[in-house]
């Protein structure tokens, strides 16, 4: 049974550059969230897509979009990149229809910005 | 607005001693707390879903137990390979399908 995966593992672009990282999730689950961790820090939410549209958002600017496919993979897009968008974006997988709640995460892209 | 805090920031074990890292909180609507155990450079791995006070759950020498206000992730006789980081989040109904994480425990198991 695959796990959620992502891609590409390690990212290097410059400032005001952009970005397209991609995550499937795990097999049965048709909901994905994105977090952005940076060092010593907690993953924090950037925006949840189920059925093809984002649900929920989190505090971060619009320059972060994203998209989910009718297979339910999706992507994360950031424009214009700045040195503080350095960190780890994890991709999680949950199912609705779950009788719990847990979201499965990814191994992560390590994006850095110069 | 939700708050999540962990503490110690950072634990050093020696092999065999037993101890416990903390998860308080403050949320409204309580809808489950989640622990994750993360290594250096990777995802968090799922270790437990709590859902009620009074719930406890456990997977070889860890033990998560949930009261109104906080959690506790007991290591009974940990191995060198129990050292991670790991995290506490919470999901709230005032904040919809996100987790809130806490900062997290940095854990070293020394032989």
């Amino acid at each position: 049974d695959a796990g959620v995966t992502q891609s590409p593992t390690h990212l290097i672009k410059t400032r005001g550059q952009q970005v397209t990282l991609r995550c499937s999730p795990k097999s049965g689950h048709d909901t994905v969230s994105w977090y952005q961790q940076a060092l010593g820090q907690g993953p924090q939410f950037i925006f949840q897509y189920y059925e093809e549209e984002e649900r929920q958002r989190g505090n971060f600017p619009d320059r972060f979009s994203g998209h989910q496919f009718p297979n339910y993979s999706s992507e994360l897009n950031v424009n214009a990149l700045l040195l503080g968008d350095s960190a780890l974006y994890l991709c999680a997988s949950s199912s609705v229809g779950g009788v719990y709640n847990e979201q499965f995460f990814g191994p992560g892209t390590r994006l850095t910005v110069l | 607005e939700d708050q999540v805090t962990q503490s110690p920031e950072a634990l050093r074990l020696q092999e065999g001693e037993s101890s416990s890292l903390n998860c308080s909180y403050t949320v409204s609507g309580l809808r489950g707390l989640f622990w994750y155990r993360q290594d250096p450079g990777k995802g968090p791995e799922f270790l437990f879903t709590l859902y009620s006070a009074g719930e406890e759950k456990e997977k070889e020498r860890l033990k998560a137990t949930l009261t109104k206000k906080e959690s506790f992730l007991h290591i009974t006789a940990p191995k060198p390979e129990d050292s991670a980081t790991y995290l506490c989040a919470v999901q709230a109904g005032g904040s919809g399908y996100a987790l809130n994480f806490g900062k997290g425990t940095s854990l070293l198991v020394t032989p």
